[in-house]
C-alpha cells in the first residue's frame, strides 16, 4: 500500500520568504510522486511530479521539491513567497505511470501569505 | 494541456433525489477514470476506478449502489448519486489520465459542488 503524510496543516510565511511544505511517503515500489495546488472550489493544478529522472525536480511557479529516498521525503520549496501562492497544497503518490494507477493524496496543506 | 471537463459545475438539490454528475475527457481517451470526494478543508478521497466498458471498482467503505458508475465511452464517466441525502453534499473531483501517453501526470477536472437540501 502507498500513502503520504503531510505535515503541517497550514503554513504561514511572510511575502518574500522562503516556502516549505513537507510531505513523506510510503511505498512497497519505486514511488511517483507529485505536488498538485487547489484554490478554492476548483480542481488540482500539477505543480510538478517526480519520475526518477533527477531528484530535483522543477515546477511551475517558481515551485521545486527534491526526493529524497533516504528520508522518504518530497519536500515542495519556494524560495520567495509571493501572494498568489496562498492556497492548499497536495503531495501525492501513485505506484506507475499507468493510465490505470490510482493517485492517492495527502492531508494537504493550506499556504497563507502575511503580507 | 489535456483537458477534463465536469458538468456540471454546482447542483443543489432535496434529498431523496438522484444528481449526476458527467466527468470528459475532451481531447484524450481515457480507459480508467478516478473519482474523488472532498469534505470542506479536507483531502480528496478516491471512491472508484471508473473502468471504460467494465464494472467500477470501488474503495473500502464506499456504497457502490448508492453512488453508481458508468464509463460508457473512452471519452465519458458518469458518477450518480442516488437518493441524496444532506451528507452527501460535497465536492466531487474527477480524474483522468491519457492512455495513449504513458508516463505523463493524471488530469483533473475543475470539481462538483454537491449540495442536497
Amino acid at each position: 500500500a502507498q500513502s503520504v503524510t503531510q505535515l503541517g496543516s497550514h503554513v504561514s510565511v511572510s511575502e518574500g520568504a522562503l516556502v516549505l511544505l513537507r510531505c513523506n511517503y510510503s511505498s512497497s515500489v519505486p514511488p511517483y510522486l507529485f505536488w498538485y495546488v487547489q484554490y478554492p472550489n476548483q480542481g488540482l493544478q500539477l505543480l510538478l511530479k517526480y519520475t526518477s529522472a533527477a531528484t530535483l525536480v522543477k515546477g511551475i511557479n517558481g515551485f521545486e521539491a527534491e526526493f529524497k529516498k533516504s528520508e522518504t521525503s518530497f519536500h515542495l520549496t519556494k524560495p520567495s513567497a509571493h501572494m498568489s501562492d496562498a492556497a492548499e497544497y497536495f503531495c501525492a503518490v501513485s505506484s506507475s505511470y499507468s493510465s490505470a494507477s490510482k493517485i492517492i493524496f495527502g492531508s494537504g496543506t493550506r499556504l497563507s501569505i502575511r503580507p | 494541456g489535456a483537458v477534463v471537463s465536469q458538468h456540471p459545475s454546482w447542483v443543489i438539490c432535496k434529498s431523496g433525489t438522484s444528481v449526476k454528475i458527467e466527468c470528459r475527457s475532451l481531447d484524450f481517451q481515457a480507459t480508467t477514470m478516478f473519482w474523488y470526494r472532498q469534505f470542506p478543508k479536507q483531502s480528496l478521497m478516491l471512491m472508484a476506478t471508473s473502468n471504460e466498458g467494465s464494472k467500477a471498482t470501488y474503495e473500502q467503505g464506499v456504497e457502490k449502489d448508492k453512488f453508481l458508475i458508468n464509463h460508457a465511452s473512452l471519452t465519458l464517466s458518469t458518477l450518480t448519486v442516488t437518493s441524496a441525502h444532506p451528507e452527501d453534499s460535497s465536492f466531487y473531483i474527477c480524474s483522468a489520465r491519457d492512455r495513449d501517453r504513458p508516463n505523463t501526470e493524471a488530469f483533473f477536472g475543475q470539481g462538483t459542488r454537491l449540495t442536497v437540501v
